[in-house]
């Protein structure tokens, strides 16, 4: 079953233009996580928040947490074409289990 | 980290029969998990494979269908039985260690049903 929903489901910006994407998530979490695929590929690790942190940084990535809103937002900041691909959030259950619920996914289009 | 090699990349396969994919890790890990990706939508958790033991399967996936080992710390298989169309998907393998909540992906297997 899916977390939540992700907003956009499809982004399209000019390069050098910032892009934000939006996740909610339904149960308590332990932290959350974002991934990028592209073009239909294997998933790479971005950045984690844990549940106790409200906002995260790494390079051109922010990342805030609202665990009130059980909500999450990444920002690319300064965009490139090379940025073009889907992203994912993740949330662990908090059993420690390893699995991950993904959220839908936002597409990312960044025009050169 | 962990280095995942993920086979066949895709593949293209008539209904009715069963296509085995393998996740070869390059070292031991905990925790080995098989995702499916239907066309355009997100990750769908299939099962858990335990190293040893029946795999545990998400509600909606059952044994039958997707059967799954796992010998060891570094291997695992999903078979995908008995085809359709609507198992074209992208299959993905993915480990996590204990302590660590970074998880690692392969490169998926694209499959085609027709």
């Amino acid at each position: 079953s899916q977390q939540g929903e992700e907003d956009p489901q499809a982004l399209s910006i000019q390069e050098g233009e910032n892009a934000t994407m939006n996740c909610s998530y339904k149960t308590s979490i332990n932290n959350l996580q974002w991934y990028r695929q592209n073009s239909g590929r294997g998933l790479v690790h971005l950045i984690l928040i844990r549940s106790n942190e409200r906002e995260k940084h790494s390079g051109r990535l922010r990342v805030t947490l609202d665990t009130s809103k059980k909500s999450s937002s990444l920002l690319i900041t300064a965009s490139r074409a090379a940025d073009t691909a889907s992203y994912f959030c993740a949330t662990d259950n908090r059993g420690n289990t390893g699995k991950l619920i993904f959220g839908q996914g936002t597409t990312l289009q960044v025009k050169p | 980290s962990a280095v995942i090699s993920q086979k066949p990349s895709r593949d293209i396969c008539q209904r009715g029969t069963s296509l085995t994919i393998q996740c070869q890790v390059d070292s031991q890990v905990t925790m080995m998990f098989w995702y499916r990706q239907q066309p355009g939508q997100s990750l769908t958790l299939i099962a858990t494979a335990n190293q040893g033991s029946e795999a545990t399967y998400e509600s909606g996936f059952v044994i039958d269908k997707f059967p799954i080992s796992r010998p060891n710390l570094t291997f695992s298989t999903l078979t995908v039985s008995n085809m359709s169309p609507e198992d074209s998907s992208i299959y993905l393998c993915s480990v996590g260690r204990t302590g660590v909540t970074e998880a690692f992906f392969g490169q998926g297997t694209r499959l085609t049903v027709v």
